[in-house]
């Protein structure tokens, strides 16, 4: 079974430039996570997606973040202008509610602002 | 809101040396509570869970049990080897879908 798929896998860029994060959920999963992990702050809970809609975006930092989920297949997360303080692994997990479920965690983007 | 306390690292022992790695929870209700594993490079990956209390969750060796009377869920292993090397998340989910991850604790395991 194909996991949660993210891209890329690494991206580097000068600050200032927008950055968009691309993941894909396992199929039949109806929530969709994005995580930021630093060593400083370790997993932070940005934003949370059910049925495509957000339900809590709370943790987003600021408004130079976004993120968009148009389909039950992909969901974006956007960084407009980005800052060398927002280098750190982006991941995406999904699963199918529920507290008793596990999430299930793509490989992560390492990005990079120089 | 809910609260996972896990020991802080680097844990160091030796191949087939015992692990424990010690996580307690603050929550309201009946969390279920999940041990996760991340390798370098990869995401986290679910290694066990437990739902209720004095349920004991297993996978590769690695054990956990859901102790209610002292909200912990530790996490054992009777022999580790190298290829065991990872950061270890203790995970509590209860009264919403949202789980909340420790700090997670660094594991090295040396030859």
């Amino acid at each position: 079974d194909a996991g949660v798929i993210q891209s890329p896998r690494h991206e580097v860029t000068e600050m200032g430039q927008e950055v968009t994060l691309r993941c894909k959920p396992i199929s039949g999963h109806d929530y969709l996570f994005w995580y930021r992990q630093t060593m400083m702050r370790g997993l932070e809970l940005l934003i949370y997606f059910n049925n495509n809609v957000p339900i809590d975006d709370s943790g987003m930092p600021e408004d130079r973040f976004s993120a968009k989920m148009p389909n039950a297949s992909f969901s974006t997360l956007k960084i407009q202008p980005s800052e060398p303080r927002d280098s750190a692994v982006y991941f995406c997990a999904s699963n199918n509610g529920g507290s008793n479920q596990p999430q299930h965690f793509g490989d992560g983007t390492r990005l990079s602002i120089l | 809101g809910n609260s996972v306390t896990q020991m802080e690292g680097p844990v160091t022992l030796s191949e087939e040396a015992f692990l424990t790695i010690n996580c307690t929870y603050t929550a309201t209700g009946y969390p279920s509570l999940f041990w996760y594993v991340q390798y370098p490079g990869e995401g986290l990956q679910l290694l066990l869970k437990a739902t209720k209390a004095d349920d004991k969750g297993s996978n590769k060796g690695f054990e956990a049990t859901y102790r209610k009377e002292t909200t912990s869920f530790h996490l054992e292993k009777g022999s580790v080897q190298v290829s065991d090397s990872a950061v270890y998340f203790c995970a509590c989910s209860g009264g919403s879908y949202i789980p909340t991850f420790g700090r997670g604790t660094s594991l090295i395991v040396h030859p």
